[in-house]
């Protein structure tokens, strides 16, 4: 199984800042199947990043993935008041079971 | 659009099993073109993946659940099922169904989520 480890647990910022999410993997595995997703309280995961660095249909530009082998990054250039919430990494590049990181939550300063 | 709904039972009791069902609107869950699956997640810890069904009934389980787990559909009411046998309190967390595509992709589209608690 594939350990997803981010960092780090908690971020504070403040709107207009630029947000740096990491995720490192336990071992390296199919390139490029990475995804991130945002949520918020009482709501279901939002998908905002497949393939690494695909951004999914309707999410902001501020929003990037990049990242290969076993390190994983998301960015957000500049912190908008909706952006504070919970991100996750997902991987489902290896055999099942597909895992995900234990968040970083991005909070205001 | 396709939208995804559970249900179910919202307390458990420890070595009972859990039921869950998603109902499936927008889409026919016999297109072929998704795999369905149940995804749960502990108070304040993130996702885990449980497991995925095909059209055709091929299932996919996480080993640490795989002993305990059953995820099937029911094409006539465009559900899908998730059982989980002996559940301990260690089980009690957010159920989401969700689907992805065919293919390498990520899950894209979840439900509201069910909470189930575990306890007598």
């Amino acid at each position: 199984e594939i350990v997803l480890t981010q960092s780090p647990g908690t971020l504070s910022l403040s709107p207009g800042d630029r947000a740096t999410l990491s995720c490192r993997a336990s071992q390296s595995f199919s390139s490029g199947y990475i995804a991130w997703y945002q949520q918020k309280p009482g709501q279901a995961p939002r998908l905002l990043i497949s393939g690494a660095s695909s951004r999914a249909t309707g999410v902001p530009d501020r929003f990037s993935g990049s990242g290969s082998g076993t390190d994983f990054t998301l960015t957000i250039s500049r912190l908008e008041p909706e952006d504070f919430a919970v991100y996750y990494c997902h991987q489902y590049g290896s055999s099942p079971p597909w895992t995900f990181g234990q968040g970083t939550k991005v909070e205001i300063k | 659009q396709l939208q995804l709904q559970e249900s179910g039972p919202g307390l458990v009791k420890p070595s009972e099993t859990l039921s869950l069902t998603c109902t499936v609107s927008g889409v026919s869950i016999n297109s072929g073109t998704y795999y369905w699956g149940w995804i749960r997640q502990p108070p304040g810890k993130g996702p885990e993946w449980i497991g995925s069904i095909y059209y055709t009934g091929k299932t996919d389980y996480n080993p640490s659940l795989k002993s305990r787990v059953t995820i099937s559909l029911d094409t006539s009411t465009n559900q899908f099922s998730l059982k989980l046998t002996s559940v301990t309190a260690a089980d009690t967390a957010v159920y989401y169904c969700a689907k992805r595509s065919f293919g390498r992709r990520p899950y894209d589209s979840w439900g509201q989520g069910t909470l189930v608690t575990v306890s007598s």
